[in-house]
């Protein structure tokens, strides 16, 4: 059974830039939900979609954005990348919301 | 604010030792709790889901415990290896009707062989 696939693995943008990062969910799994961890901090909720809509969001500016496509695949889009944006980027991926798996993340450095 | 604290923030033992770790939530509002491993360069592992006040788990030489009521959660590592190196996160689930789990910093264990 495939996992939780998230490309690219790395990536390097210049600040300004946008970047668009994909989530390819467990097959069945209708949840996406995506996070950030920066050095020193946990792992902040950004959103999650369920069924190709927008369920929760988290505390982050409007630069962070997603979607969620009909075969559930996700896709998180951050525009006008600033330094801080540099983090590794999760996603994970549920049937029910009860049990979570996540996949292996996108370090994403802004220079 | 609703912040989710584990503790300690890292722990070296040797080979063979036993060990435990603290997570601690909010006791107001109370779905789940969930405990991952991860690995360096690896995914999050789940662990463990606890939905039940004195709730206990178990997975080989690794249980939880869980108590809602006073809003903590223990983990336990008995006979420490060295592959049991990691950090151990621990998110709190508010509610059913949110996707959306709250994370501890995590405990870094280090096992010395």
């Amino acid at each position: 059974k495939a996992g939780v696939t998230q490309t690219p693995r790395y990536l390097i943008k210049t600040r300004g830039q946008q970047v668009t990062l994909s989530c390819s969910p467990i097959s069945g799994h209708r949840s996406v939900s995506w996070y950030q961890q920066t050095p020193g901090q946990g792992l902040q909720f950004l959103f999650e979609y369920f069924s190709e809509t927008q369920r929760n969001k988290g505390n982050f500016p409007g630069r962070f954005s997603g979607r969620q496509f009909s075969n559930s695949r996700s896709e998180m889009n951050v525009s006008t990348l600033e330094l801080g944006d540099s983090a590794l980027y999760l996603c994970a991926s549920s049937y029910d919301r009860d049990g979570y798996t996540f996949g292996s993340g996108t370090r994403l450095t802004v220079v | 604010i609703l912040n989710v604290e584990q503790s300690p923030q890292s722990l070296h033992v040797q080979e063979g030792d036993s060990t435990n770790f603290t997570c601690s939530f909010p006791s107001s509002n109370f779905y789940a709790l969930h405990w991952y491993r991860w690995e360096t360069a690896k995914s999050p592992e789940a662990l463990f889901v606890m939905t039940l006040n004195g709730d206990e788990k178990k997975k080989g030489r690794i249980s939880a415990t869980l108590n809602t009521k006073e809003g903590y959660s223990y983990l336990y590592i008995k006979g420490s290896q060295p592959e049991d190196s990691a950090t151990y996160l621990c998110a709190w689930k508010p509610s059913s009707n949110t996707g959306k789990l709250i994370f501890g910093q995590g405990t870094t264990l280090q096992v010395k062989p």
